[in-house]
Order: C-alpha cells, then sequence, then structure tokens
C-alpha cells in the first residue's frame, strides 16, 4: 500500500522569499503524484502532478515540484511566494494499474507567507 | 466548469441521529470520495466508489456507510453519530484512472452535539 509523508506541519516564510514544502512516499508500484492546495474555507484544487516524463513539473500560480525516484521525493518549490500563496498543501499519491486506486493524503503543510 | 456540490456548507446534529451527507458531481466521473479531514490528520478516506451500486473501504469506515444509487451522486451515512465524528467532511470524483486529477466540493463542517 503507498503512503505520504509531509516533512513540515508548518512553514512560515516572508513575503517574495523562496519557499520548499518536502514530501516523502513509499510505494511498491509505479506511483503518480500530486500536491494540491486548500484556502481557508475552500475545498481543495489541483497545483500539478507527476504522471511520467520529466521529473520537473510546473503548476499553477508560479509552484513547481521535482520527482526524485531514488529518494522517493516530490518536493513542491516557489522561487517567490506571495501573501496570497498561505494555504494548507497537501501531498498526494495514487498507485497501480487499475482505475480504482485509491488516493492517499498526507498530513499537510500549512504555509504561512508573512509581510 | 466541473463541479461537487455538497448540500450542506454547516450541520449541526445530536448525538444518536442519523445523518446524511450528500454529494454530486456533474463530470460524468466513475469515482466518488469520501474523506475526512480533521487537523494535523489530514485527509483520511473513509469510503470510495468506482461504480454505481460499487464501494470499497477506505482507512476509516468504522461509523459509516455509503449509497451510490445513480453516478453523480454518492451518499455518506452515519448510522448514530457520535461527538468524536464531529469534523469536515470532503467529498471528491475523478475519473477512473489511477492519474486523474480529484475534483473536491466545498466540505460539509459537521458538529455532533
Amino acid at each position: 500500500a503507498q503512503s505520504v509523508t509531509q516533512l513540515d506541519s508548518q512553514v512560515p516564510v516572508f513575503e517574495e522569499a523562496p519557499v520548499e514544502l518536502r514530501c516523502n512516499y513509499s510505494s511498491s508500484v509505479s506511483v503518480y503524484l500530486f500536491w494540491y492546495v486548500q484556502y481557508p474555507n475552500q475545498g481543495l484544487q489541483l497545483l500539478l502532478k507527476y504522471l511520467s516524463g520529466s521529473t520537473l513539473v510546473k503548476g499553477i500560480n508560479g509552484f513547481e515540484a521535482e520527482f526524485n525516484k531514488s529518494q522517493t521525493s516530490f518536493h513542491l518549490r516557489k522561487p517567490s511566494v506571495h501573501i496570497s500563496d498561505t494555504a494548507e498543501y497537501f501531498c498526494a499519491v495514487s498507485a497501480g494499474q487499475g482505475g480504482s486506486e485509491k488516493l492517499v493524503f498526507g498530513k499537510g503543510t500549512k504555509l504561512t507567507v508573512n509581510p | 466548469d466541473v463541479k461537487v456540490t455538497q448540500s450542506s456548507r454547516y450541520l449541526v446534529k445530536r448525538t444518536g441521529e442519523k445523518v446524511f451527507l450528500e454529494c454530486v458531481q456533474d463530470m460524468d466521473h466513475e469515482n466518488m470520495f469520501w474523506y475526512r479531514q480533521d487537523p494535523g490528520l489530514g485527509l483520511r478516506l473513509i469510503y470510495f466508489s468506482y461504480d454505481v451500486k460499487m464501494k470499497e473501504k477506505g482507512d476509516i469506515p468504522e461509523g459509516y456507510s455509503v449509497s451510490r444509487e445513480k453516478k453523480e451522486r454518492f451518499s455518506l451515512i452515519l448510522e448514530s453519530a457520535s461527538t468524536n465524528q464531529t469534523s469536515m467532511y470532503l467529498c471528491a470524483s475523478s475519473l477512473y484512472s489511477p492519474w486523474g486529477e480529484a475534483f473536491f466540493g466545498q466540505g460539509t463542517r459537521l458538529t455532533v452535539v
């Protein structure tokens, strides 16, 4: 079974600073990896996903993530954050060949961008 | 625009009541999911369904059941609500594939008193 570990529960940064949110996964089969964002009082929305091919994936709002198979990681990065990036970020993994595999989420990282 | 709609944003129920949380999607997705979100615990899967009348248990199914009579509608049922079921409940849907993006509803914040 697959699992996800988000290494930081909270990350405070100053506006315009770079940020990295860390995610490690475990799975015995090929995986598909996702980052979702949840703004206050809203549902989750997809930031980006890795399916195959290039290990550097670009998403919305200037975020990108790098898939590292040897380190089983999928860290999320942004070179310069804005106040509006304050939200909770969830890493998720789906695995297998069929269509009914469940999507497993990490516990989330709360990003707080301070002025 | 794709849409997943949960019937209530906020709900207050009494201990022992039978509670229904409804979710409707308009994207003709095969997969539908119910998650529970609690601070520090992230999203935990309660049940999911990959077809009408099909269901599979997630990680925390105890105290819950589900119903999927039509493709677009997935209901979560708390047979006898308890205070430890006070939480945010999120419904999601996706295409029948492990790489499909999941689309989420706005969530239902349930308080059991």
